[in-house]
């Protein structure tokens, strides 16, 4: 068990919908990274946040969002789905201290399947 | 920018035997090294690592060494067994928390 949990573990919905994904970081850890994990595309990363502030941008679309919140808990919102945005996607965390090498060991979640019909 | 680039899979291989995933990377300044596995329906575990030439991590049988010279962190292992089959994801990580992944290897152990 990394001590990353994610919710829900499944999830099927339909296009153009929204739907939100939650990351509990393990505890302690100031940095949650989401990713996403696709047949053809592979892992790819799509933002990270830092103690409730966005420190880096992947990959993502303008219809996905995320944000953190000061319980250091973190959402991904996922809007006007598309069939290509089914994928497994991954959240992970780290104690994330700028600049500290050998630290930056992400934690992951067991992550969640979205099914976009 | 960073990029690592891993052997494509995937990789099949009877039991006891040697494996070896190749991974190389590209970055500016000195990255840390990880390699990750990702067994079937979970997700990724970190399996070892190391933040600086020379460095040699090792975890349940595998071993990977930092090579600046060849800029190269290649897994290994002496001897698979059917419940190393996963697959394993080479990965750098500036220090700014920034992780770039490979494209991860499938590894198929027979018995």
């Amino acid at each position: 068990d990394s001590g990353v949990t994610q919710t829900p573990k499944h999830l099927i919905t339909a296009t153009g919908q929204r739907v939100t994904l939650r990351c509990s970081p393990r505890s302690g850890d100031l940095s949650v990274y989401w990713y996403q994990q696709s047949l053809d595309q592979g892992l790819q990363f799509l933002i990270q946040y830092y103690n409730g502030e966005e420190r880096a941008k992947g990959n993502i679309l303008e219809r996905f969002s995320a944000q953190q919140f000061p319980d250091l808990h973190s959402e991904l919102n996922l809007s006007s789905l598309e069939l290509g945005d089914s994928a497994l996607y991954f959240c992970a965390s780290s104690a994330g201290l700028q600049g500290t090498l050998g630290k930056n060991i992400q934690y992951f979640g067991a992550g969640t399947r979205l099914s976009v019909l | 920018g960073d990029s690592v680039t891993q052997m494509e899979g995937p990789v099949t291989l009877s039991e006891e035997a040697f494996l070896t995933i190749n991974c190389t990377y590209t970055a500016t300044g000195y990255p840390s090294l990880f390699w990750y596995v990702q067994y079937p329906g979970e997700g990724l575990q970190l399996l070892l690592k190391a933040t600086k030439a020379d460095d040699k991590g090792s975890n349940k049988g595998f071993e990977a060494t930092y090579r600046k010279e060849t800029t190269s962190f290649h897994l290994e292992k002496g001897s698979v067994q059917v419940s190393d089959s996963a697959v394993y994801f080479c990965a750098l990580a500036d220090g700014y928390q920034k992780v770039t992944f490979g494209t991860g290897t499938k590894l198929q152990v027979i018995p």
